[in-house]
């Protein structure tokens, strides 16, 4: 699976949008996106994916560069209970096993 | 609906000891896969079974094994305990869809103290 980079922390007000970037430059062209996110003491929860196009769902929006190197998740009004790791992980399309490679993620602080 | 349930919680073991952590998948689900999480680190992935038998594994010894039942329930079995086997291992389930946008549902985890 490809290598992420994701900052180590970011901070937000609450209510306000937030834009979590992820860089993936040697992913493979058949790779899916997926973001995964871990709220204190629980298990990762599946956030969204996507693989070439721009995705919706009710949690977030995910924004996939047009050369897919690098991706964006967004959160369009951030509330107290999202402060969470959040992980990007690349996945081959033909990954049917449930082997995900969890990098070091993003520590989201949203502040009241 | 249910999610994915583990068992036990917490559990406090010695050095030498062996630990046999439960968990049942999401009703629906047909693939369980078995994860460790150190202090501050990410989950790292042990090994996954699908129809009772491991299909992957990760870079862990084989004093982890597991079982999965008929009934897709699974048990995660360490021996020989060392200290840096302390841990919180999390139990995660999906459908075998033969692709890799499955999702995956986690359970809460099961912390393991080894003394």
């Amino acid at each position: 699976d490809a290598k992420t980079t994701q900052p180590n922390s970011m901070e937000s007000n609450e209510e306000e949008p937030v834009h979590l970037p992820c860089n993936h430059s040697t992913i493979s062209g058949t790779d899916y996106i997926h973001w995964y996110r871990q709220l204190p003491s629980q298990g990762p929860e599946y956030v969204i994916h996507g693989l070439t196009s721009n995705v919706n769902n009710r949690m977030a929006s995910l924004a996939i560069a047009e050369d897919r190197k690098s991706s964006t998740l967004i959160l369009h009004r951030a509330t107290l209970r999202d402060a969470a790791v959040y992980y990007c992980i690349p996945r081959a399309y033909n990954n049917a096993g449930n082997m995900l490679t969890f990098g070091g993620g993003t520590r989201l602080m949203v502040k009241p | 609906d249910a999610g994915v349930t583990q068992s036990p919680t917490h559990l406090i073991k010695t050095r030498g000891q062996q630990v046999t952590l439960r968990c049942s998948p999401k009703s629906g689900h047909d693939t369980v896969s078995w994860y460790q999480q150190a202090l501050g680190q990410g989950p790292q992935f042990i090994f996954q079974y699908y129809e009772e038998e491991e299909r992957q594994r990760g870079n862990f010894p084989d004093r982890f094994s597991g079982h999965q039942f008929p009934n897709y329930s699974s048990e995660l079995n360490v021996n020989a305990l060392l200290l840096g086997d302390s841990a919180l291992y999390l139990c995660a389930s999906s459908l075998q869809t033969g692709s890799g946008a499955n999702v995956l549902t986690f359970g809460a985890g099961s912390r393991l103290t080894v003394l």
